[in-house]
């Protein structure tokens, strides 16, 4: 079984619409949760961490963690072209190692 | 402030050879993580170095995989002999203080091995 599992899409919303991506894992022990988002040849770049149930918003980025359900989203709000990338989902344990899932491409139309 | 570096950007090589990957992380960063993402995968961690000492090495595949950090400032990943299922990106990362929210990715070496 995976620890993270995400959605390898890929999703495709129209600009200025919420992009919903999201993720599961199998650690009940997974501590910190983390997205980054990686344009193609790039390396992954973090844009949310979130560390308790409940929501984190940063911007038009908001992030929601329900630890009993084992489930991790992350909502992009008026979504932008710019957006367009892959979106990797990561847990973390006791170890400082991340635990990713294999993304989820999102695709934002003009 | 420079990024996390690594060399070289692509590597194209035969079943067999040798390929020596190497990592530059930022300046002061005593903490340095290797990860592997092979094709259609998730990205998996290899090891962690805190300074030029190996703090876990867990995720390495197996004894073809060397990792060495001298000195505590660039790694370098050595495979020896490359075999196929190698091929894939490896992404190097440092932070200062160990936590996954400060660690800063590097922009990966793509290894083919042939």
């Amino acid at each position: 079984q995976k620890e993270v599992e995400q959605n390898s899409g890929p999703l495709s919303v129209p600009e200025g619409a919420i992009a919903s991506l999201n993720c599961t894992y199998s650690d009940r022990g997974s501590q910190s949760f983390f997205w980054y988002r990686q344009y193609s040849g790039k390396s992954p770049e973090l844009i949310m961490s979130i560390y308790s149930n409940g929501d984190k918003e940063d911007g038009r980025f908001t992030a929601q963690l329900n630890k009993a359900s084992q489930y991790v989203s992350l909502l992009i709000r008026d979504s932008q072209p710019s957006d367009s990338a892959t979106y990797l989902c990561a847990a973390q344990t006791g170890a400082n190692n991340l635990f990713f899932g294999t993304g989820t491409r999102l695709t934002v139309i003009p | 402030e420079a990024g996390v570096t690594q060399f070289p950007s692509h590597s194209v090589i035969e079943k067999g050879q040798t390929v020596t990957l190497r990592c530059d992380p930022i300046s002061g960063h005593d903490n340095l993580y290797w990860y592997r993402r092979v094709m259609g995968k998730e990205i998996k961690f290899l090891l962690h170095f805190v300074k030029e000492s190996k703090q876990d090495e867990s995720g390495m595949p197996n004894n073809r995989f060397l990792a060495e950090r001298t000195g505590g400032t660039y790694s370098t990943l050595k495979v020896q002999p490359a075999e196929l299922e190698d091929s894939g990106v490896y992404f190097c990362a440092s932070s200062q203080d160990g936590g996954a929210e400060t660690q800063y990715f590097g922009p990966g070496t793509r290894l083919l091995v042939l």
